[in-house]
């Protein structure tokens, strides 16, 4: 079974619109982190958020905000007023402690196209 | 402040061969990660490294082995290559302060490999 699903694989939106983009995790464990990266065409996969388990305040930076719900398992990210530079595939990703070390889990991606 | 730097950028092998990717860290990180990522698919976590052990595994077969050095470098080798090695490979690192502190991950350009 997958640990992270996001079930948008592609989006389109036209500049300046606002845009979600869905995060669906599973995880038996009590503490846990969530991530988004960013992915330009460039390759370089590039941090956004951490949020760890207890923390169920929502962010905002700048354009960009997240919603952590535990009950629904989600870490949702809207962009808002979005702009072509944002155009990447974005993962959202679910790291779990052990006693040696974490574990990764990464979703597969959703690919948000910008329009001008 | 030196990223993640990872080589060689490309790489054309053939099935059967064996490889070798390199990877240093991030200047401050002594934790080093390793992921395969297939086309359009998110990346699947290979293993972690941290005071020259490998601290955890996924679900990659025992052709898949690393290294790390006493400078935190590390380095990824698979043997008896098979077509569907073929992938991005990105290394990962992060500063390790504490068990179940699961800091940001910073990642390299990645190393293409081609297997033909």
């Amino acid at each position: 079974a997958q640990k992270v699903t996001q079930a948008q694989t592609e989006i389109s939106v036209v500049e300046k619109e606002d845009v979600t983009l869905d995060c669906v995790y599973e995880t038996r464990d009590t503490t846990y982190y969530l991530f988004w990266y960013k992915q330009p065409p460039s390759g370089e996969l590039v941090f956004l958020i951490r949020r760890n388990s207890f923390d169920e305040q929502n962010e905002i930076s700048g354009r960009y905000s997240w919603n952590f719900q535990k009950s629904t398992s989600s870490f949702n990210f809207t962009i808002t007023a979005s702009q072509v530079v944002d155009s990447a595939v974005y993962f959202c990703a679910l790291s779990e402690a052990r006693d040696t070390g974490n574990q990764f889990y990464f979703g597969t991606g959703t690919s948000l196209t910008v329009i001008p | 402040d030196a990223g993640v730097t990872q080589s060689p950028t490309h790489l054309i092998k053939t099935r059967g061969q064996q490889v070798t990717l390199r990877c240093s860290p991030k200047s401050g990180h002594d934790t080093v990660s390793w992921y395969q990522q297939a086309l359009g698919q998110g990346p699947q976590f290979i293993f972690q490294y941290y005071e020259e052990e490998e601290r955890q595994r996924g679900n990659f077969p025992d052709r898949f082995s690393g290294h790390q050095f006493p400078n935190y470098s590390s380095e990824l080798n698979v043997n008896a290559l098979l077509l569907g090695d073929s992938a991005l490979y990105l290394c990962a690192s992060s500063l390790y302060v504490g068990q179940g502190n699961n800091q940001p991950q910073h990642f390299g350009d990645g190393t293409r490999l081609s297997i033909l």
